[in-house]
């Protein structure tokens, strides 16, 4: 069964600080995996999107990581800021066949001043 | 560039209703998706239209159908509401679906009393 698990389920941290979530996945065949920020009441915002082939991705503080062979991914958040308390959800597509994405339950992060 | 639509914000219906709803996509994109997203069971993937044909349906009872028009909006129609499909829905367009970016509309919040 394609499962897709983050961790932690929660992270209080001090702006300007830096901080990693993680995500490990058994979804198989591998197509894309992505990271969404979503501000409560809203909808997501994609982050990065990263292909079998890549290791590393960088939206401006926002930096993914990738390893396919332990079929894991990290979202490191530099220098963070107010506007980064959401929630983060890794999501991964399969290849072939059907498009089915399956979705983490999501990292909520909260930054204080 | 406008971004994804979704009408309406709000709602609320009684158990028993029907219930449909809409979504515009950015000016472009032919591909549809619809998700669900529920604090107990997090973002779900209901269906992807593309084209004005459904490529793919996510594991939700047949209550839950949509269509795409030729203009790519789509709707999504629920019938025979139960409580439980009190949620959060969205609707996300892109060029593609498995591997372009999805952009998100803000979401329909479904009350079901």
């Amino acid at each position: 069964k394609n499962q897709v698990e983050q961790s932690p389920q929660s992270l209080i941290i001090l702006e300007g600080k830096n901080c990693t979530l993680q995500c490990n996945y058994t979804v198989s065949p591998f197509s894309n995996l992505r990271w969404y920020k979503q501000d409560t009441g809203r909808g997501p915002v994609s982050l990065t999107i990263m292909t079998f082939s890549e290791n590393t991705k960088s939206n401006g503080r926002y930096t993914a990581t990738l390893d396919a062979d332990t079929k894991q991914s990290s979202l490191h958040i530099t220098a963070s800021q107010l506007s980064d308390s959401a929630s983060y959800i890794c999501v991964v597509i399969a290849s072939g066949g059907s498009y089915i994405p399956t979705f983490g339950r999501g990292t909520s992060l909260i930054v204080h001043p | 560039k406008a971004g994804v639509t979704q009408t309406p914000r709000y709602l609320i219906k009684t158990r028993g209703q029907q219930v449909t709803l809409s979504c515009s996509p950015i000016s472009g994109h032919r591909s549809v998706s619809w998700y669900q997203q529920t604090p107990g069971q997090g973002l779900q993937f209901l269906f992807e239209y593309f084209s004005e044909t459904q490529r793919n349906k996510g594991n939700f009872p047949g209550r839950f159908s949509g269509r795409q028009f030729s203009n790519s909006r789509s709707e999504m129609n629920v019938s025979t509401l139960e409580l439980g499909d009190s949620a959060l829905y969205l609707c996300a367009s892109s060029l593609e679906t498995r591997t372009a970016e999805q952009y998100f509309g803000p979401g329909t919040r479904l009350t079901v009393t």
